[in-house]
């Protein structure tokens, strides 16, 4: 079956830190992959996605994600965090029909 | 470009009402929009999925008699609470995505918070 996997439910960093968050991935095929942040109370705003090609991505606020197929996960990356980057991420996977499988989220806090 | 936007962004009503929550892409046709529904501190979990012109898809477990979606054209589709409990109290968010073969991907509206009395 198709699922995502965020093994981290929260993680606290300091401000200017490094960041990863980790997300596993289950799909048969070759798999569409997303990353959201969503703020409280806010809708989901995309921060990266990979559908093909490097496996490198850059995105959105110093974002970045890296596509390892071997190990089946789609981390994302971001070397020097601000204290506007806590929020929930969430990252996806596109499935058929257009859909979305979602993670069950990363809850990022950030101290100064 | 590709705005989806949605009214209200929030609405408190009493029990046995029902609710209409409106989701608009602004700057482009959506061939597809797709419901959400997300508990706090939870993930996003896919209600259905509706095409213009056509019967919603609705997800197992949603009750389509309860959640009537509606996708009049390819600028608007609506969700309506039906004879809403308490329980139905949620964040509902939707999305919509252009059809460009492939993958097409969704954009999401800022979300609707729904209180139930």
């Amino acid at each position: 079956a198709q699922s995502v996997t965020q093994p981290d439910i929260h993680i606290t960093v300091s401000e200017g830190a490094s960041l990863e968050l980790r997300c596993n991935y289950s799909y048969g095929a070759t798999p569409y992959l997303f990353w959201y942040v969503q703020s409280p109370g806010q809708g989901l705003q995309l921060l990266l996605k990979y559908f093909s090609g490097d496996t490198l991505v850059q995105g959105i606020k110093g974002f970045e994600a890296e596509f390892k197929r071997s190990q089946s996960s789609f981390n994302l990356r971001k070397p020097s965090v601000h204290w506007s980057d806590a929020a929930e991420y969430f990252c996806a996977v596109g499935a058929r029909g257009d859909k979305l499988i979602f993670g069950t989220g990363t809850r990022l806090q950030v101290f100064p | 470009g590709a705005v989806v936007s949605q009214h209200p962004s929030w609405v408190i009503c009493k029990s046995g009402t029902s609710v209409k929550i409106e989701c608009r892409s602004l700057d482009f046709q959506a061939t597809t929009m797709f419901w959400y529904r997300q508990f706090p501190k939870q993930s996003l979990m896919l209600m259905a999925t509706s095409n213009e012109g056509s019967k919603a898809t609705y997800e197992q477990g949603v009750e389509k008699d309860k959640f009537l979606i509606n996708h009049a054209s390819l600028t608007l589709s609506t969700l309506t609470v039906t004879s809403a409990h308490p329980e139905d109290s949620s964040f509902y968010i939707c999305s919509a995505s252009i059809a460009s073969g492939g993958y097409n991907e969704q954009f999401f509206g800022p979300g609707t918070r729904l209180t139930v009395l």
